[in-house]
């Protein structure tokens, strides 16, 4: 069965320190995988997405995300993290028809 | 352009009460999905339209109905209200992109 895990509920880190969210996924096929990102009471926002080629793929307000498929992982990286990054993250692997499957959700703190 | 925008952005109903979600999208996607966002379960898709004139049932759909009502318009129904569907109700759409889906802002829907 085609499924996400994000083993990570919750992560604190400090404003400049690095940031790394953790993504699993299990999927038949090649997959097509995404981050997205969701401030408090707002919708998501697309922050990257992996469709094929390149297994590094930049996105958004900083961050990146590497395609390893060996060990099934879309990992979430952000060299130094801002106050601002403070949200819930979920990373996504796309099935047939466009539907996506999500994961539980990274809740990210930022401590001054 | 507005993107995807949902109405109303906030309801209380009790329980046995009907009630609709209305969905519209400026961005002449063909695909439009609805999803629930409950705590620690990320999102779950419940119907999604493929393309006008088509629906189909995803991950959760009892209690629901869904209308593709034209290009731009996909909503989502219950019938009678239930407890377990307080939940945040998110619409969103993806055109040829595949598999990029843009959110709505998102109803929070309260069932008493």
């Amino acid at each position: 069965a085609q499924s996400v895990t994000q083993p990570d509920i919750h992560i604190t880190v400090s404003e400049g320190a690095s940031l790394e969210l953790r993504c699993n996924y299990s999927y038949g096929a090649t997959p097509y995988l995404f981050w997205y990102v969701q401030s408090p009471g707002q919708g998501l926002q697309l922050l990257l997405k992996y469709f094929s080629g390149d297994t590094l793929v930049q996105g958004i307000k900083g961050f990146e995300a590497e395609f390893k498929r060996s060990q099934s992982s879309f990992n979430l990286r952000k060299p130094s993290v801002h106050w601002s990054d403070a949200a819930e993250y979920f990373c996504a692997v796309g099935g047939g028809y466009n539907k996506l499957i999500f994961g539980a959700g990274t809740r990210l703190a930022v401590h001054p | 352009n507005a993107g995807v925008t949902q109405t109303p952005k906030f309801q209380v109903l009790k329980t046995g009460q009907s009630m609709t979600l209305q969905c519209a999208q400026d961005m002449n996607h063909n695909s439009m999905y609805w999803y629930r966002q409950d705590p620690g379960m990320g999102l779950r898709l419940i119907y999604y339209s493929a393309s006008e004139g088509t629906t189909d049932k995803g991950e959760v759909p009892n209690g629901y109905n869904v209308s593709r009502l034209n290009k731009r318009e996909f909503s989502l129904r219950l019938e009678s209200a239930a407890p377990s569907q307080t939940s945040v109700y998110f619409c969103a759409s993806s055109g040829q992109d595949a598999d990029t889906q843009y959110f709505g802002p998102g109803t929070r829907l309260t069932v008493l």
